[in-house]
């Protein structure tokens, strides 16, 4: 059963454009979400979160927006730029005890066109 | 930002031995470590938290007894995958940080078991 998804399995956009990529969660439990980004053979590298208390949080091009009653988030990156091609993992968290367990979609593949 | 590294990048084993994965902090100390799997075009799994001085918390359906984790110190965690099969080919990846928005990956370690 995947708590998060992310239904996109790819996304083309072109440079200089803004770049929408989606992911749909289930459980409530999730307190903190976050986009990663990974290129190949590559770790995943943080780029922004969320807290749930929050809708939308900013940072330079990148902005993340929670819709919390449809259990939905979205990442815009505008303007687009050719280095942004990468996967994009969208990954929520929840408490356990004094740790917490991250949870990741399947990830989009992201390709920016010049 | 801090660093993680893995070793080695790569490893090729025969069916029926064993091998081991280091994931290390290289300038900050980690009393908590976690380690993923990623299948092609999947999402990364937790398999399990690895946390300093204490048994590792697995995740359901990882057994425990293949996957041996030891986190022997603030800044090394072991995972040593016992009596490897074809299907334990896979791309390790071990995370550590306080908060989710503080996660650091290492660069994965890609197991070919023949």
């Amino acid at each position: 059963d995947q708590q998060v998804k992310q239904n996109s399995p790819s996304l083309s956009v072109q440079e200089g454009r803004i770049s929408i990529l989606n992911c749909d969660y289930t459980n409530s439990m999730f307190d903190y979400f976050l986009w990663y980004k990974k290129y190949p053979a590559e770790g995943p590298t943080f780029l922004i979160s969320i807290s749930s208390i929050k809708d939308k949080n900013e940072d330079g091009r990148f902005t993340v927006f929670l819709n919390k009653s449809a259990k939905h988030l979205s990442l815009h990156i505008v303007p687009s730029q050719p280095g942004d091609s990468a996967v994009y993992f969208c990954a929520a968290s929840e408490a356990r005890g004094s740790n917490y367990k991250l949870t990741f979609g399947k990830g989009t593949l992201l390709t920016v066109n010049p | 930002g801090a660093v993680v590294s893995q070793h080695p990048s790569r490893v090729i084993c025969k069916s029926g031995t064993s091998v081991k994965i280091e994931c290390r902090s290289l300038d900050f100390q980690a009393t908590t470590m976690f380690w993923y799997r990623q299948f092609p075009k999947q999402s990364l799994m937790l398999m399990a938290t690895s946390n300093e001085g204490s048994k590792a918390t697995y995740e359901q359906g990882v057994e425990k007894d293949k996957f041996l984790i030891n986190h022997a110190s603030l800044t090394l965690s072991t995972l040593t995958v016992t009596s490897a099969h074809p299907e334990d080919s896979s791309f390790y990846i071990c995370s550590a940080g306080r908060e989710p928005s503080e996660q650091y990956f290492g660069p994965g370690t890609r197991l070919t078991v023949t």
